[in-house]
């Protein structure tokens, strides 16, 4: 079955490490993206890769980095700057159609920063 | 810039209610608007999505009508069931075709 897996499911972090969150799709894809959410604040756009080595910042790129070496592949790292990490974090990919095609989502990673 | 504005909730029905959740947007241009719900502990899935003004998006039951001249989307079920609770978001995908932006979720708890 095609889809997107991320993994850990949840993930546990000492304050001032880094942590990468992977996401991996078999959908054959073009755009990959990594939102972040917290309760009550709906979905906020970390960063997005429309073609292979190619990424852009979203609206809460700071403390964050991500890499696209190949198309099945967008991990997140969640760096020591990031001053809130505490959340769960979802990667969607989607059909390089335009506006009219939808995001598909992975289950998410619950990331706990201590 | 492009934003959705969707009800608060909770919103707590008996099973077998009317549902409506409302949600507004503002886009530059002519957006595709979505309605994804997301089960706990789970990602989002897309529900439904019209593409162009008075297209109607059906599925499971719910529906929701793209009203350009009252820039909503509001979704509905005519009769809700347990397994409906859920949160749902609703989303637009703009003139950049690069994002997608969400409301802040409904969280609906249908009571047997």
């Amino acid at each position: 079955d095609g889809g997107i897996t991320q993994s850990p499911k949840y993930l546990f972090r000492k304050e001032g490490q880094n942590v990468t969150l992977s996401c991996e799709q078999n959908l054959n894809h073009d755009a990959m993206y990594w939102y972040r959410q917290d309760p009550g604040q709906g979905l906020r756009l970390i960063y997005y890769s429309q073609i292979v080595n190619d990424f852009q910042k979203g609206d809460i790129a700071e403390g964050y980095s991500v890499s696209r070496e190949k198309k099945e592949s967008f991990p997140l790292t969640v760096t020591s700057a990031q001053k809130n990490p505490t959340a769960f974090y979802l990667c969607a990919s989607r059909w390089g159609g335009g506006r009219n095609s939808p995001l598909h989502f992975g289950n998410g990673t619950r990331l706990t920063v201590t | 810039g492009d934003s959705v504005t969707q009800m608060e909730g909770p919103v707590t029905l008996s099973e077998e209610a009317c549902l409506t959740i409302n949600c507004t947007y503002t886009a530059t241009g002519y957006p595709s608007l979505f309605w994804y719900v997301q089960y706990p502990g789970e990602g989002l899935q897309l529900l439904l999505k019209a593409t162009k003004a008075d297209d109607k998006g059906s599925n499971k039951g719910f529906e929701a009508t793209y009203r350009k001249e009252t820039t909503s989307f509001h979704l509905e079920k005519g009769s809700v069931q347990v397994s409906d609770s859920a949160v749902y978001f609703c989303a637009l995908s703009g003139r950049d075709n690069n994002d997608m932006r969400f409301g802040a979720g409904t969280r609906l708890t249908v009571k047997p």
